[in-house]
């Protein structure tokens, strides 16, 4: 069956970096993407990115650019966020989610069970 | 870009149909038949209940359906059954931003 099981929770400080991973197993993971999805406290659903695990292509929200990093690792089928120069404001659960190879459509059809990111002094 | 606009709050009864909509522009949800919603339930990730507009996932009751007209998509649940309370979300491709997503409605089964 179709898992995405993403990496612990974590607490950084502001202007810190974090590295999300997401480890896919039950399909081939070079035949699909994945979308990452952020949800602030009691917010509703913010899209930050996709990358191909096929071609490695990315789009990343425009709001993100300069301090986001998504990447694959395909020996390992894990999948990575870096979210670099943390603000208060990234205070998050973030997701991965599975899409498609070629481009990214808002149709995930599978999701990880997401990451708590806390950014505090 | 702003979200994409969804009312904040439904509410209906048990056995009663309610419908969610979502307003874009031209440039997503009237532009395209890339139109998904997704499930919420509270601490939980996200699932899938309408892809492409109107297509249903395997597995998800017929009691949930979708449909578009001009910029706004909507989502109809029939027959309410008090599982179904929890937050919903569209989401659009967007030819501005790639991907939209919605507010976000809280549907509340009385």
């Amino acid at each position: 069956q179709v898992q995405l099981v993403q990496s612990g929770a974590e607490v950084k400080e502001p202007g810190a970096s974090v590295k999300v991973s997401c480890k896919a197993s039950g399909y081939t993971f070079s035949a699909y993407g994945l979308d990452w999805v952020r949800q602030a406290p009691g917010q509703g659903l913010e899209w930050l990115g996709w990358i191909s695990a096929y071609n490695f292509n990315t789009k990343y929200a425009e709001k993100l650019q300069g301090r986001v990093t998504m990447t694959t690792d395909t020996s390992t089928n894990t999948a990575y966020l870096d979210l670099r120069s943390l603000r208060s404001d990234d205070t998050a659960v973030y997701y991965c989610a599975r899409s498609g190879a070629s481009g990214t459509y808002s149709l995930y059809d599978y999701w990880g069970q997401g990451t708590l990111v806390t950014v505090s002094s | 870009q702003s979200a994409l606009t969804q009312p904040a709050s439904v509410s209906g009864s048990p056995g009663q149909s309610i419908t969610i909509s979502c307003t874009g522009t031209s440039s997503d949800v009237g532009g395209y038949n890339y139109v998904s919603w997704y499930q919420q339930h509270p601490g939980k990730a996200p699932k899938l209940m309408i892809y492409e507009v109107s297509n249903r996932p395997s597995g998800v009751s017929t009691r949930f359906s979708g449909s578009k007209s001009g910029n706004t998509a909507s989502l109809i649940i029939s027959g309410l059954q008090a599982v179904d309370e929890a937050d919903y979300y569209c989401a659009s491709y967007s030819s501005r931003t790639t991907v939209l997503f919605g507010g976000g409605t809280k549907l509340t089964v009385l």
